[in-house]
């Protein structure tokens, strides 16, 4: 089946740094991934499409200027928290589009961020 | 505007069948999946509906009414190993070229011996 997998899995930074995250497709192309973020017992809230070779689509109130999301390539897509604060602290979560069966979503593993 | 409803928490007993439920209210409507989410990991699917009825798959069905706006899980011969969250979510009509999966709050399964 189709493998997502992120780096790295957790994450503590200080508030004011910068993380960046991974999420890589491991035996199929991506031309589309998405990024959510999942607060304590609360559920997936997506935060942006990221497309390969093209501007990531934010969701409303998402910053795009906090959460830089680069696409590279066809396996290959990161998230750049920017001048993490506390409130920043949460699991993320990115999926890849399969194109093949009901075109549902894979994840990967999530990284588990914490700023202090 | 976007909702979707589970309960937040079941009990069931090893053995037994549980029912998930799920409605939503979204703006269009291309699919409703059911993921298994363990504590601290990612998502993993589990089933797909699109059309009305009735989706077996081993010891997980799924069933699926358009009309109500209704889903369920059922999950058969409950293992301790079923505790985890159930997470309904519905596919938006694709827009830009893909879809987008709207989620519920999940459905917090404890089995107990």
């Amino acid at each position: 089946g189709a493998v997502v997998s992120q780096h790295p899995s957790w994450v503590i930074c200080k508030s004011g740094t910068s993380v960046k995250i991974e999420c890589r497709s491991l035996d199929f192309q991506a031309t589309t991934m998405f990024w959510y973020r999942q607060f304590p017992k609360q559920s997936l809230m997506l935060m942006a499409t990221s497309n390969e070779g093209s501007k990531a689509t934010y969701e409303q109130g998402v910053e795009k200027d906090k959460f830089l999301i680069n696409h590279a390539s066809l396996t290959l897509s990161t998230l750049t928290v920017t001048s993490a604060h506390p409130e920043d602290s949460s699991f993320y979560i990115c999926s890849a589009r399969v194109l093949a069966g009901p075109f549902e979503q894979y994840f990967g593993p999530g990284t588990r961020l914490t700023v202090t | 505007g976007q909702n979707i409803d589970q309960p937040t928490e079941m009990t069931a007993t090893e053995g037994a069948i549980v029912q998930i439920n799920c409605t939503y209210q979204t703006s269009g409507f291309n699919g409703l999946f059911w993921y298994q989410q363990h504590a601290g990991e990612a998502p993993t699917f589990l089933s797909y509906n699109v059309l009305d009825g009735l989706e077996e798959k081993g010891r997980f069905s799924s069933f699926l009414s358009r009309s109500k706006g209704y889903s369920y899980l059922l999950l058969k011969e409950l293992q301790m190993k079923d505790s985890a969250s159930y997470l309904c979510a519905v596919r938006e009509p694709p827009s830009g070229g893909y879809n987008k999966l709207i989620f519920g709050a999940g459905t917090r399964l404890a089995v107990h011996p």
